[in-house]
Formats: C-alpha cells, structure tokens, sequence
C-alpha cells in the first residue's frame, strides 16, 4: 500500500522568509503524481504544485517550488518570500494510475509570523 | 471561479440518527470525490465515481454508509445509523477526469458533529 508521511506537525516562519515543509512516501509503482495541497482556515482545499515522478525538472508555482529526489522518495515543498496568507494546513498527497485515489499525509499546520 | 457547493455546511445529529449531505460539483466534471477529514488529519476517501459509477468505494462503511450520484452530477452521502466516531469534515471534490495528474477542486465541506 501506498503511504505519505509527514513527520513535521507544525513550523513557523517569520514573513518574508522561506520554509521547507518536509514529505516522504513510499511506492513500488515507477509512475506516479505528487501534490502539495493548501487548507486556509475557511477549508476549502486548493493545489498549490504537483509534480509528475517522469519529469526531472523539480516543478515551480511562483514563491512555490519543491525538492523532488525521487531515489529518496522525497518531495518537499518551499515557500519562498512567506506571506501571511500563506498560512494554513499544508498535505502532501500522492496519487497513480487513472481511477486511483489520491492518498493524503496527515498535513503540517504553517503559521507564519508578521 | 466555479466551485464545488455542499449543504449543509454543519450537521450537529444524535447518534443512531440519519444524515445526508449534498455535493455540487463543478459543471462538466466528470469525477467526484467524497472525504472524510478527522480533525488533525489528511482527507481519507470514502468514496470515488466516474459519472454516475463507483470506481473506489472500498473504504467506505458500506453497513452504515451510502452514496449515489444517480443521473452523473450532484451527488449524495448519506450515513445510517450515525456512530459517535462519525464526527468528521466530509469533504466533496471534483475534477474534470480520473486521471491521475488531474486537479482537484473541493468544497467548503459539512461538518458533523454526532452526539
């Protein structure tokens, strides 16, 4: 089975700096999809960056840019420049195949500081 | 932006009570997904259709819970009897297609309390 794993329940940042949010999964598939997904306190869940395991290339959404190193299994999310609005529940989440399901990490709150 | 509506937006119920709760997608999204998020924790999905089929219902508490999304639009979750451990998000999601890099976009979700 399929496990996402983050370790780290909550950081903290002060504004303008840059954080790393740590995840690790475990897969014996080759192919697969990982995401980083946003929870602001109003709950509603948004994508934030996804990353195709094939691609080499570590993907980046404007402050947002991962570390994907795929032989570690590893795949962590920096945010650069934190803003306040950054704050919220960050899940990692991972996913293969068509028709799968996507498998979430337990999340990691991130407050950030003014 | 269009989004994803669910109702109620919280469902406070005593247990051994029926509940249910609706999901909206977003028009021509062709998958939904529904989630339950206990406090603290990442989503687990319950339950997963493509149009109106289930692809992925095996986590779902099948003596319990229920869901149909009849004509491949709007769909429904309903639990019966409602536990004490049922206390949750549910959380609705939808995406244009199953595959696997596809976006998901979520709801604001019901939160139930069961008493």
């Amino acid at each position: 089975a399929q496990t996402v794993t983050q370790s780290q329940p909550e950081m903290s940042v002060q504004e303008a700096e840059t954080v790393t949010l740590s995840c690790t999964y475990d897969t014996s598939e080759s192919d697969y999809y990982l995401f980083w997904y946003k929870q602001p306190p109003s709950r509603q869940m948004i994508l934030v960056i996804r990353q195709e395991a094939y691609k080499q290339q570590n993907a980046t959404e404007n402050r947002f840019s991962v570390n994907f190193q795929k032989a570690a299994k590893s795949f962590s999310l920096k945010i650069s420049d934190s803003q306040l609005g950054d704050a919220a529940m960050y899940f990692c989440a991972y996913r293969t195949g068509a028709n799968s399901k996507l498998t979430f990490g337990k999340g990691i709150t991130l407050s950030v500081r003014p | 932006e269009a989004e994803v509506a669910q109702s109620p937006r919280y469902k406070i119920t005593e247990k051994s009570q029926a509940v249910a709760f609706w999901c909206d997608p977003i028009s021509g999204h062709a998958t939904l997904y529904w989630y339950r998020q206990i406090l603290g924790q990442g989503p687990e999905l319950l339950v997963q259709f493509q149009d109106e089929s289930v692809v992925d219902d095996s986590q779902l508490p099948k003596d319990r819970f229920s869901a149909e999304r009849l004509k491949g639009v709007d769909s429904t979750l309903k639990i019966q009897p409602a536990e004490l451990g049922d206390s949750a998000m549910y959380l609705c999601a939808s995406s244009l297609s199953s595959s696997a890099n596809e976006k998901l976009f979520f709801g604001s979700g019901t939160q139930l309390s069961v008493l």
